[in-house]
């Protein structure tokens, strides 16, 4: 199993450009995350979600949209990228069984916006 | 390269040592605790986890403690070793649906 896969790994934007980080894992989870990690700093949560089709907002949301059309992926959009989205994006995925479960985090997204 | 281990609390170890990192979380609720090792250039990896009927639990090198009284967790690391140099992370659950609230990390530096 590959387990969480992010792409790409590294991205400049200019200010109020729009992009689409991607994310897959396959593993069957059901729960899926997007976080941002500042220089420094512990990992903020901007959305997750709880099985396909089902998506909700997190800590930091403002500024970012998900989708959830299949189980595997859980792409994190960015409309109109901002010098303070500069950071680095973690995906993770759980499985759920009632139960809390470790989340499981691919390699990031390393994104600049200039 | 990576700039998350910067103006973290930083512990340096001997190697052969152990290491103990400490972590206070804020939430009553939580009854799910994570410790995560984070090295540069990747993303966090589970270590071991706790649930809050317990008070420790063993690993392969590592003990995870909690102490609900005071709301205070900690990873030991038994014969640190170089591979161990990242930085740690202590997450907990005080949301519904699986959901982690993480500390600032602590720095390990391991001295050959």
């Amino acid at each position: 199993n590959a387990g969480v896969t992010q792409t790409p790994k590294f991205r400049i934007l200019k200010i109020g450009q729009s992009m689409t980080l991607q994310c897959t894992q396959d593993m069957n989870h059901n729960y899926m995350y997007w976080y941002r990690q500042d220089p420094g700093m512990g990992l903020k949560l901007i959305y997750y979600s709880v099985g396909a089709g089902i998506t909700d907002k997190g800590e930091v949301p403002n500024g970012y949209n998900v989708s959830r059309s299949t189980t595997e992926d859980f792409p994190l959009r960015l409309e109109l990228a901002a010098p303070s989205q500069t950071s680095v994006y973690f995906c993770a995925s759980s499985y759920s069984s009632g139960s809390n479960q470790p989340q499981h985090f691919g390699d990031g997204t390393r994104l600049s916006i200039l | 390269g990576e700039s998350v281990g910067l103006h973290l609390p930083t512990l340096s170890v001997q190697e052969g040592d152990n290491s103990i990192i400490n972590c206070a979380y804020s939430n009553s609720a939580s009854d799910y605790f994570i410790w995560y090792k984070q090295e540069s250039g990747k993303g966090p990896q589970f270590i071991i986890d706790i649930r809050s009927n317990m008070d420790k639990r063993q690993g392969q090198r590592v003990t995870v403690l909690l102490n609900k009284t005071v709301k205070h967790l900690s990873l030991q690391i038994a014969a640190t070793q170089p591979g161990d140099s990242a930085v740690y992370f202590c997450a907990e659950t005080p949301y519904g649906n699986n959901r982690l609230a993480f500390g600032k990390g602590n720095q390990v530096v391991v001295i050959p």
